[in-house]
This record gives structure tokens, sequence and C-alpha cells, in this order.
């Protein structure tokens, strides 16, 4: 049973670049989380969609942040332009339901480095 | 501003020891506690608490939420230097209108050794 998937697993950029993640929901899974983890702030909520439309985005750094659901199978994250202090590993994450009766299951992250 | 706490913030033990993993929080339309281990990757769910006084358990790991003085413990008895991890509290608000659904501690960084 494949789980959450995202990708690219690491990645070095200069800062200025755009930079896009992706990410592929466990299939039925209503929910999507983004995560962004550093030592200083732990894991802060980014957005989440349910059934593909954004519901909460207050935890967007800034404009130049942005995440696409076009379909129920795939979202991006994008940072555009990228700087050095959004170096982090972005986790996504979905569910069946709220977070507050099911689990969410998480993918293993993206590793991003902003040179 | 919803709140969630975690002590200590690291741990060392030696192997059979038993720990307990704190986790405080502030946060209003409570509606779940929940606890997770990272290792190297992504954290994997332990326990989902929603009432008081009921003990979850799964093997060596169980976990008790007090929702009368907003505090939850994760125990684990014979450590193992696979426990060694990251634990993670994280509580449920949905209800809140512009506010997150789920606000995650710092966490815990357990180590076991030999």
């Amino acid at each position: 049973d494949a789980g959450v998937i995202q990708s690219p697993r690491h990645e070095v950029t200069e800062m200025g670049q755009e930079v896009t993640l992706r990410c592929k929901p466990i299939s039925g899974h209503d929910y999507l989380f983004w995560y962004r983890q550093t030592m200083m702030r732990g894991l802060e909520l980014l957005i989440y969609f349910n059934n593909n439309v954004p519901i909460d985005d207050s935890g967007m750094p800034e404009d130049r942040f942005s995440a696409k659901m076009p379909n129920a199978s795939f979202s991006t994250l994008k940072i555009q332009p990228s700087e050095p202090r959004d170096s982090a590993v972005y986790f996504c994450a979905s569910s069946p339901t709220g977070v507050w009766s099911q689990p969410q299951h998480f993918g293993d992250g993206t590793r991003l480095s902003i040179l | 501003e919803d709140k969630v706490v975690q002590s200590p913030l690291s741990l060392v033990v030696h192997e059979g020891d038993t720990v307990t993993l704190n986790c405080s929080y502030e946060v209003t339309n409570f509606r779940s506690l929940l606890w997770y281990k990272q290792e190297k990757k992504a954290p994997t769910f332990l326990f989902m608490l929603t009432s008081s006084g009921i003990e979850k358990k799964s093997g060596r790991l169980s976990s008790i939420l007090d929702k009368k003085e907003l505090f939850s413990i994760l125990n684990i008895t014979a450590t193992q230097t696979g426990d060694s991890a990251v634990y993670l509290c994280a509580v449920g608000n949905p209800l809140r209108s512009g506010n997150t659904p789920l606000v995650f501690g710092k966490g815990t960084r357990l180590s076991v050794i030999a």
C-alpha cells in the first residue's frame, strides 16, 4: 500500500531560484497538508486542502509561497523567489478525514537547502 | 494563541530504563491530542487521545490524557535503542476560524544507549 510520496527528496539551489515541491497523497484521502520543519520552530503547518480546495493558508509565511492541488492525487508547493531562510524539511501529509478524528500519514519529506 | 509545550527537550537513558515524556497544551475547543514518533524521516503515528483518563497502550508504549489539567504523558517501559527518536505531541483544534487544525510541540529527543 503506497504511502504519501514526495519529490524530490533533496533540493539544493541558489537563492532567487524557483523551487517546486511535489506530493502525491494516499489514494482516497480527502485532506492534504503541507508542513515545514526547522530546528528553531519545529513542525509548522503551512496550508491544508480538503477535496482539492485550500481551506486554511494562514501558515504560509509570505507571498513567495504558493500551493496548488489541481486534482485529488497531486499537489505542489512553490517558492519563488527562494531565500536562504526557506531552508528546511518540507513534509506533505494526508488523512481520510479531519485530523481530529484520524491521524495524518506523512511523506518522507523534501530537504531543501537554499544557498 | 494555541500552544503545545513538550518536556524535557531531550533525554538520554540506558536500555531497560522507563521514560515519561510530557506534553502540556493551551488550545481553545480542544478535540484530540496525538503522539508521533520521528526517526530520520517522516513522523509516524503512535496514539490519538480524546478522552481523559483512558490509557492507550501499544506494546511497551502507553499514553494518557488529562483534560482538566491540560496535559498528556507518553510512557515507554524497558527502553531499547530502537526507541531513540524525536517524539512529537500535537493538538487538534478544528473549530476556531482561521486557526490551524493541528499544532505541534517542538518534540522531545530521546536517546537510548546500550
